[in-house]
């Protein structure tokens, strides 16, 4: 099974900061990827998927990007709501592998 | 609009199987468009794929719960279910249904329930 690492496991950002969050499977998945937000009691919401597409309605400062071995969420501006865990999903070959989850935290 | 909801026994015993439906409004769990899996996410922890199946019956599961799960759907109540058996304390989990969109290789869950938590305990 596809494994995918994900870093930081944990960040502590202020308002207005950049922040980047990694995924990195164990073998390739093309652009089988999508990007969740998930707020505390609540289900995750997806933001990204096919790796850089922003959902409908998502807010244009949440980007998604790849590169030959890695995919990157990057909020370009951190807002008050943006404080959350951000989860990577891939799902190539009909088996899906969620990332360990990044717990974006206030500084 | 698409909505979920999980429901089933919050409490479960030990070595004993574990039972959620997952009720389905505002779209057809027959769709060809789309699958529907199971998620789960143990207090304080990351989530976990248990397993989709599409509107042909075929399923797929996660390997590391493959011999213990069963999902299913029932189209006249436009629900779908979830087995697990022989169940122990690492299954207590709060437990989602979710709607994963496979249109033009376009994929992804964008429809989720609110969860129902699951306690594994004697």
């Amino acid at each position: 099974a596809i494994q995918m690492t994900q870093s930081p496991s944990s960040l502590s950002a202020s308002v207005g900061d950049r922040v980047t969050i990694t995924c990195r499977p164990s073998q390739g998945i093309g652009d089988d990827l999508s990007w969740y937000q998930q707020k505390p009691g609540k289900a995750p919401k997806l933001l990204i998927y096919a790796a850089s597409t922003l959902q409908s309605g998502v807010p244009s400062r949440f980007s998604g990007s790849a590169s030959d071995t890695d995919f990157t969420l990057t909020i370009s501006s951190l807002q008050p709501e943006d404080f959350a865990t951000y989860y990577c999903l891939q799902d190539y070959n009909y088996l899906w592998t969620f990332g360990q989850g990044t717990t974006v935290e206030i500084k | 609009q698409v909505q979920l909801q999980e429901s089933g026994p919050g409490l479960v015993k030990p070595s004993e199987t574990l039972s959620l439906t997952c009720t389905v409004s505002g779209a057809s769990i027959s769709s060809s468009s789309y699958s529907w899996g199971w998620i789960r996410q143990p207090p304080g922890k990351g989530l976990e794929w248990i397993g989709n199946i599409y509107h042909s019956g075929r399923t797929y599961y996660n390997p590391s719960l493959k011999s213990r799960v069963t999902i299913s759907t029932d189209p006249s109540k436009n629900q779908l279910s979830l087995k697990l058996s022989s169940v122990t304390a690492a299954d207590t989990a709060l437990y989602y249904c979710a709607r994963y969109s496979a249109i033009d290789g376009i994929k992804f869950f964008d429809y989720w329930g609110p969860g129902t938590l699951v306690t594994v305990s004697s």
